[in-house]
């Protein structure tokens, strides 16, 4: 079974410092990784996602993150934040089988201060 | 905007009734997922169509169904509703079968209240 865990609920940030949001995932095959970002009452946005390949995986909005399998990881970087970024943040694992799914951890909502 | 459409935006209803809830796919995409964000679940896999046919399904109870229709718009069924059914639920298409493959495009989602 896969399982994707996010520490922490709400991440506070100034505007122009680094964004940090941690995903630890499980699988037990090689996994698909994603992070949306959900803006108040929209819909989820796909972020980034990484595949095979390259594990530093750039996104759009100046996002970008990197796969490290010996940690299980997938955080979520941005060198410097913008108050536009403020929304909750999910990162999600998938399988390729054939009843593939979404795994969704349970999202970090990133706030900006001025 | 994502091009997923979902209906009604809003819905009120008491415990123990009936709801439907509807779902237009971006055009040209086969695949219909269907999800419950709620605070205490977070965002949870429902059911995936492909194409008419059952692909997929997740934690769904069974007093939920779905179903999705030769045009490719699904509707998500509730019913025999209970206070914890309230929630967001999300629709999102995607052109592929493959959930970890394809992007899936997320609607802005319906959100349900049982009083």
């Amino acid at each position: 079974a896969q399982s994707v865990t996010q520490l922490g609920s709400h991440v506070s940030v100034s505007e122009g410092a680094l964004v940090l949001l941690r995903c630890n995932y499980s699988s037990s095959v090689p996994p698909y990784l994603f992070w949306y970002v959900q803006y108040p009452n929209q819909g989820l946005q796909l972020l980034l996602k990484y595949t095979t390949g390259a594990t530093l995986v750039k996104g759009i909005n100046g996002f970008e993150a990197e796969f490290k399998k010996s940690e299980t990881s997938f955080h979520l970087t941005k060198p410097s934040a913008h108050m536009s970024d403020a929304a909750e943040y999910f990162c999600a694992v998938s399988d390729l089988g054939a009843n593939s799914k979404l795994t969704f951890g349970k999202g970090i909502t990133l706030s900006v201060r001025p | 905007d994502s091009g997923v459409t979902q209906t009604p935006k809003h819905l009120i209803t008491a415990t123990g009734q009936r709801v439907t809830l509807r779902c237009s796919p971006r055009s040209g995409d086969l695949s219909v997922y269907w999800y419950q964000q709620s605070l205490d679940q977070g965002l949870q896999f429902l059911i995936q169509y492909y194409n008419g046919e059952e692909r997929a399904k997740g934690n769904i109870l069974e007093r939920f169904s779905a179903q999705q229709f030769p045009d490719l718009h699904s509707e998500l069924n509730l019913s025999s509703l209970e206070l914890g059914d309230s929630a967001l639920y999300f629709c999102a298409s995607s052109v592929g079968g493959t959930a970890g493959i394809y992007e899936q495009y997320f609607g802005p989602g319906t959100r349900l209240t049982v009083t």
